[in-house]
This record gives C-alpha cells, sequence and structure tokens, in this order.
C-alpha cells in the first residue's frame, strides 16, 4: 500500500539554524500538507500546499518557515533560524485532491529537537 | 478551535466492542465527520468519515445519529494494537485543501 515517507526521522539541531524536513508525498496526490505537533499538546496544522504554491496557512507557519516542491516527488519544510519552541514532531500529509471527502493519508514524522 | 467534544480516556477489554463518542452540536449541514487515530506519536491515521450516514469498513463501523449532532466510532474486536488517542474531527465539504482541526481526542485503552 503506498504511504507517505519522511525524512529524517530524529532531527536534532542549535538553535538559530536552519533545517529541511522533507517528506515524499504518496504518488499520484496532488495536495500535500504540514502539521506539527509539540510533546503533550494537539496535532495543529501549518500549511496547505497545491500547484505550486501555499492555498492556506496558519498563524504558526511566520515568516520563518517555508515549504517547496522542488521535483516531482518531494516536498519540504524549512525553518530558516530555529528556535527552541519549534521542538516538536512534524508530520507530512497528502491528499488526493482538495475535497473534504479525500482523506489525508500522514508520513510518520520528524521529531525536531532544537537545543 | 476543534468543534468536537469527546471524553479524555476510556477503557476497553480485548475482543470486545469500543463504541467511542463524540459530540459536534454545532455541525453544518456541508461538514464531514472524520475519524483519525495516533498511535504513540506516530502519524494520525485516518479510519473512516461520513456525511450523514452510516458507514462501515474493515477498520471500524461510524453512526451518525439523524440530526448529525454526536456520533459514535465503533472498533468491533478490540485488540492491544487498537490502543491510541482518536479525534473526532468535522471538516467542512466543497472547500478545496482544507485542513484537519485535531482536539484532544480520547485515549483508548485496551486492556488484555
Amino acid at each position: 500500500e503506498p504511504e507517505v515517507t519522511q525524512t529524517p526521522s530524529h532531527q536534532v539541531t542549535q538553535m538559530g539554524q536552519e533545517v529541511i524536513l522533507r517528506c515524499v508525498p504518496i504518488s499520484n496526490h496532488l495536495y500535500f500538507y504540514w502539521y506539527r505537533q509539540i510533546l503533550g499538546q494537539k496535532v495543529e496544522f501549518l500549511v496547505s500546499f497545491y500547484n505550486n504554491e501555499i492555498s492556506e496557512k496558519s498563524e504558526i507557519f511566520d515568516d520563518q518557515f517555508s515549504v517547496e516542491r522542488p521535483d516531482g516527488s518531494n516536498f519540504t519544510l524549512k525553518i530558516r533560524s530555529t528556535k527552541l519552541e519549534d521542538s516538536a514532531m512534524y508530520f507530512c500529509a497528502s491528499s488526493e485532491s482538495g475535497a473534504s471527502y479525500n482523506e489525508q493519508f500522514f508520513g510518520p514524522g520528524t521529531r525536531l529537537t532544537v537545543l | 478551535d476543534a468543534k468536537t467534544t469527546q471524553p479524555p480516556s476510556m477503557d476497553c477489554a480485548e475482543g470486545r466492542a469500543a463504541n467511542l463518542p463524540c459530540n459536534h452540536s454545532t455541525i453544518s449541514g456541508n461538514e464531514y465527520v472524520y475519524w483519525y487515530r495516533q498511535i504513540h506519536s506516530q502519524g494520525p491515521q485516518y479510519i473512516i468519515h461520513g456525511l450523514k450516514n452510516n458507514e462501515t469498513n474493515e477498520m471500524a463501523s461510524l453512526i451518525i445519529t439523524e440530526d448529525r449532532k454526536s456520533s459514535t466510532l465503533i472498533l468491533p474486536h478490540a485488540t492491544l494494537r487498537d490502543t491510541a488517542v482518536y479525534y473526532c474531527i468535522v471538516r467542512v465539504t466543497g472547500k478545496g485543501n482544507t485542513p484537519l482541526v485535531f482536539g484532544k481526542g480520547t485515549r483508548l485503552s485496551v486492556i488484555a
């Protein structure tokens, strides 16, 4: 069964450093998402992406964050200058279409630890 | 904020049916009810969704009340691997790219 994959599984970085989290969505999916979950808290939406542009973003997704689909398979989340509070699990998701009857499939996540 | 209310935790004996309730009294006519679960910090896993009719798939059944203000997710024969946090989410139809808004969910513990 096709699945969303994410790399790395765990990223440790120093405060102020740039990190890039990578995702490979399911191949025929057209809509891509990033969510995050701070330890012990709810899963929170960050951004959605379609047709090479951001469709919607939350207030968490400020100028420190950017997303890109650099080729036909990868979808990346970049944090320009990491802060301690960026430590969280970051989940990528994809869906076949944007319609609400199409479920989003999530990857296993990247655990980001900012020291 | 999430538009749903779920009990924070539930226990279920292994092999028995797990019935997880969800209240969504302010649901609109164009909103679907979705269920996801999250096993120990893994990525959320889609279970089932419905609009107004009851739905069943290989994982679970979804019972939606006639007024659509509440629903119940049923795992017919719970196993230890079903121990997870279960999220009930309402999601508007007809709008592309609608994000999922997660609440705190119900932590289901399946006990041997």
